[in-house]
């Protein structure tokens, strides 16, 4: 069976701070991909990245950077200089080579203060 | 690209009324949608995959006959909520697979608020 784990509920932090959301997932797959969508306030949800599990090097966009590990099962996400319109919630999702049906963190609600 | 819109955006309906929500992807062909339900702070919980052409696949606990999908062609899904309750009151999203390429990825619709009442 597969799992995402998002440990953080909640976090605050204040403009310009840097800050990383924790994603940890299990799978017995050995091709599998990985997901981080943003949702803001309106619900709809953004896809931000997806990264295949043959791909360990790490990606930057922008003020977005990605970190991905196989040796700890993670895939944690940082949000350089964070800014107000930041403030979402964050799903990490897994999903099995093939087989597009998601598993979903419970997410992480991002709480940008100016 | 890879625009998927969701109509109506927020519905509100009595109990025993039956409500249809639309999800097409505006500029791509997807093989493959699929609906959710997001209670208010909650993930998101899978209620099925959808094929076109062919029936949909419903997740365990997720009623057929009260959640009825219908994948018509490449571009258009529909949910139709029978008989809606209080308690089918919630965030319902759909998202869409592409056909030819990144067929792993799905992109979302908006999402549609439902009230019932």
């Amino acid at each position: 069976a597969q799992k995402v784990t998002q440990a953080q509920t909640e976090i605050s932090v204040v403009e310009k701070e840097d800050v990383t959301l924790d994603c940890v997932y299990e799978t017995r797959d050995t091709t599998y991909y990985l997901f981080w969508y943003k949702q803001p306030p309106s619900g709809e949800l953004v896809f931000l990245i997806r990264r295949n599990s043959f791909d360990e090097q790490n990606e930057i966009s922008g003020r977005y950077s990605w970190n991905f590990q196989k040796s700890t099962s993670s895939f944690n996400f940082t949000i350089t200089a964070s800014q107000v319109v930041d403030s979402a919630v964050y799903f990490c999702a897994l999903s099995s080579s093939g087989y597009s049906t998601l598993t979903f963190g419970k997410g992480t609600m991002l709480l940008v203060s100016p | 690209g890879a625009v998927v819109s969701q109509h109506p955006s927020r519905v509100i309906c009595k109990s025993g009324t039956s409500v249809k929500i639309e999800c097409r992807s505006l500029d791509f062909q997807a093989t493959t949608m699929f609906w959710y339900r997001q209670f208010p702070k909650q993930s998101l919980m899978l209620m099925a995959t959808s094929n076109e052409g062919s029936k949909a696949t419903y997740e365990q606990g997720v009623e057929k006959d009260k959640f009825l999908i219908n994948h018509a062609s490449l571009t258009l899904s529909t949910l139709t909520v029978t008989s809606a309750h209080p308690e089918d009151s919630s965030f319902y999203i759909c998202s869409a697979s592409h056909r030819l390429i990144n067929t792993d990825t799905q992109y979302f619709g908006p999402g549609t608020r439902l009230t019932v009442l």
